[in-house]
């Protein structure tokens, strides 16, 4: 079975930092492009970054303002989310999902919840 | 950034009838937009790919038409499973790019 797997939210003081982690399984993980997107509480989706299936590119929505790191190891299956300076605005279910070259997310993972506060 | 808008914010139906889902972009995105159904504590679950490509184990009843900056999500015979948050979401070649806001689908 395919599946994508967070780990590491938790609750953090505003001006913290926390990594997150994305574990795939059932599927070639250097085949697909990885991605984050966060749902804060009762709202919709925001991308947050991208990063290439092979190489250390990656893209970043404007509005994380730099705050935020994606990186990814292929001989782990995973991919990762370090988060710095982080604001309550950042309170959020955070979400891993794959996609291909030239095509959008196909597979989600559950996501984990970030909360931010003091 | 790309600013994705959809429209209506809200729409209410019966089911058994249309529904009728509106994204536009800020600037042309080629056939480059995804849509999406979200269901309260699920995970988004891709639609249509392509404008008007519909993903793997995608009723025929979801079809989806448009290109450059004015795009449609038609839901036909609506079922009680689709009533639902449906996002556009536009993508380029390795990265995804902003969300709609979204429109919500509820029962009339």
């Amino acid at each position: 079975e395919e599946q994508l797997v967070e780990s590491g939210g938790a609750l953090v003081k505003p001006g913290g930092s926390l990594r997150l982690s994305c574990v795939g399984s059932g599927f070639i993980f250097s085949d697909y492009n990885m991605n984050w997107v966060r749902q804060a509480p009762g709202k919709g989706l925001e991308w947050i970054s991208s990063i290439r299936r092979t190489t250390p590119h990656t893209y970043y929505a404007d509005s994380m303002g730099g705050r935020f790191t994606t990186s990814r190891d292929n001989a782990q299956n995973s991919v990762y989310l370090q988060m710095s300076s982080l604001r309550p605005e950042d309170t959020a279910v955070y979400y891993c999902a794959r996609s291909q070259d030239f095509m959008p997310i196909d597979s989600w993972g559950q996501g984990t919840l970030v909360t931010v506060s003091s | 950034d790309i600013v994705m808008t959809q429209s209506p914010v809200t729409l209410s139906v019966s089911p058994g009838e249309r529904a009728t889902l509106s994204c536009r972009a800020s600037e042309s995105v080629s056939s480059n937009l995804a849509w999406y159904q979200q269901k309260p504590g699920q995970a988004p679950r891709l639609l249509m790919s392509g404008a008007s490509n519909r993903a793997t184990g995608i009723p025929d009843r979801f079809s989806g038409t448009g290109s450059g900056t004015d795009f449609t999500l038609t839901i036909s015979n609506l079922q009680s499973e689709d009533f639902a948050v449906y996002y556009c979401q536009h993508y380029n070649n390795w990265s995804l790019g902003t969300f709609g806001p979204g429109t919500k689908m509820e029962i009339k």
